[in-house]
């Protein structure tokens, strides 16, 4: 099956510097790549995602990079903010049937006012 | 509006006992998951229920079982708790083939 693994597993930056969580997964029929942020409490919520007919994907502060040669994919945050604060994970997906999702082990995120 | 609801939302029980987790999705999606988190925050994808068919994650123990009654719901039943069935479990569906998953707020399990 599909191994997801992430780092790093702590991440702590200051307000305005960017930050950087990288993932690498073991299944080449894999396609499909989502980020999740998961606040205290809460269920995670998609971010960000990206399929691996496409090599970058941008949206406002957060960007994503695929490396399907090296099976590794990257998530990017801009000019960090305090909200930026949760826990962070990669998921990697084959995009067909039931799509289940294999997620690597978290970053927790600290953003430093 | 709430898209995908859990109920309850803390669950305190001993070991031994029979308990039961509701998700219900107002998003008329197709598909929908059950998901462990562990006390490390590691997120395990435990069964995927799709056009009435059961995917079950062959590592998942047999005293947990999904049931469907229609389309919005998926519930989780579990049986003769154990102390490490003690994790916050996630409810998400999805709509499109390969789209977006939508996650519950989580049930946290606590067996005593």
């Amino acid at each position: 099956g599909e191994n997801v693994e992430q780092h790093p597993s702590t991440l702590s930056v200051q307000e305005g510097d960017s930050a950087v969580i990288k993932c690498t997964y073991s299944d080449s029929a894999s396609n499909y790549f989502p980020w999740y942020k998961q606040e205290l409490g809460k269920g995670p919520q998609l971010i960000i995602d990206i399929r691996s007919n496409v090599g970058e994907k941008k949206d406002q502060r957060i960007a994503v990079t695929l490396n399907k040669t090296a099976k590794h994919f990257s998530l990017h945050i801009t000019e960090t903010q305090p909200e930026d604060s949760a826990v962070y994970f990669c998921a990697a997906g084959k995009g067909t049937g039931a799509n289940n999702l294999f997620f690597g082990t978290g970053t927790r995120l600290t953003v430093i006012p | 509006d709430t898209a995908v609801s859990q109920t309850p939302k803390y669950l305190v029980t001993q070991m031994g006992n029979d308990k039961s987790i509701k998700c219900e999705q107002n998003l008329g999606h197709d598909t929908m998951y059950w998901y462990k988190q562990d006390s490390k925050k590691f997120l395990k994808i435990m069964f995927s229920y799709n056009n009435k068919e059961l995917i079950i994650n062959e590592t998942v123990p047999n005293r947990f079982s999904p049931k469907s009654p229609d389309k919005a719901h998926l519930n989780l039943h579990i049986n003769s708790l154990e102390l490490g069935d003690s994790a916050v479990y996630f409810c998400a569906s999805r709509g499109t083939p390969g789209g977006e998953q939508y996650f519950g707020p989580g049930t946290r399990l606590t067996v005593t």
